[in-house]
């Protein structure tokens, strides 16, 4: 059964820092992996997605990595913002479902 | 134009009792999932329906009854609330069911306190 991690659990940063995300897999099968955004309260707001035959994909400040035989995705953020301060999710799609890991909170300090 | 919306945001009950949440996607998707975020934020499917059809019914009890009007609808009914109920259901959808570039789109959560 696919498993999805996310590290760190929670991150602080000061304004303007360039900063990564981690989501790891324990499945290299997948078709796809998409990363979202959810904001207290709200639900969740898709960031970028990776089909399993990319490398990577960008979007403004956002970057999103993808290297399947080790399992691994990284979301970059450059110069952050307090704005960017949400619940940060990656989720591992296979054919008919999606993994979901718990999440990196991030707080960007003004 | 909200392009999943569900109701109600949120829902507190005592336990025992029947309810029932709402979700409506105007994308023109063909599959539509019920997910619930429980307290560590972990999201897991509970169900999918792809064409009106149950394509997913994961580990839930009988209590919860998905229900799919139509293509545009996804409802889910929960019978006989426990206290262990309680937490977040999120309704999403999706095009291109089965393929790569298929990508999901959420609701903004019902938040359910079973008391």
């Amino acid at each position: 059964k696919q498993e999805v991690t996310q590290i760190p659990a929670a991150l602080s940063v000061p304004e303007g820092e360039n900063l990564v995300l981690n989501c790891s897999f324990t499945d290299s099968a997948i078709y796809n992996l998409q990363w979202f955004r959810q904001d207290p309260g709200k639900g969740l707001t898709s960031l970028l997605l990776i089909q399993s035959s990319q490398r990577e994909q960008t979007s403004g400040r956002l970057n999103a990595s993808l290297d399947k035989s080790s399992g691994r995705s990284t979301l970059y953020i450059a110069a952050s913002q307090p704005g960017d301060s949400a619940t940060y999710l990656c989720a591992v799609g296979n054919f008919n479902k999606f993994y979901f890991g718990s999440g990196t909170k991030l707080n960007v300090k003004p | 134009d909200t392009a999943v919306s569900q109701t109600p945001k949120y829902l507190v009950t005592q336990m025992g009792n029947d309810k029932s949440i709402k979700c409506e996607q105007n994308l023109g998707h063909d599959t539509m999932y019920w997910y619930k975020q429980d307290s560590k934020k972990f999201l897991k499917i509970m169900f999918s329906y792809n064409n009106k059809e149950l394509i997913i019914n994961e580990t839930v009890p009988n209590r919860f009854s998905p229900k799919s009007p139509d293509k545009a609808h996804l409802n889910l009914h929960i019978n006989s609330l426990e206290l262990g109920d309680s937490a977040v259901y999120f309704c999403a959808s999706s095009q291109e069911w089965g393929r790569r570039r298929q990508k999901l789109f959420f609701g903004s959560g019902t938040q359910l306190s079973v008391l």
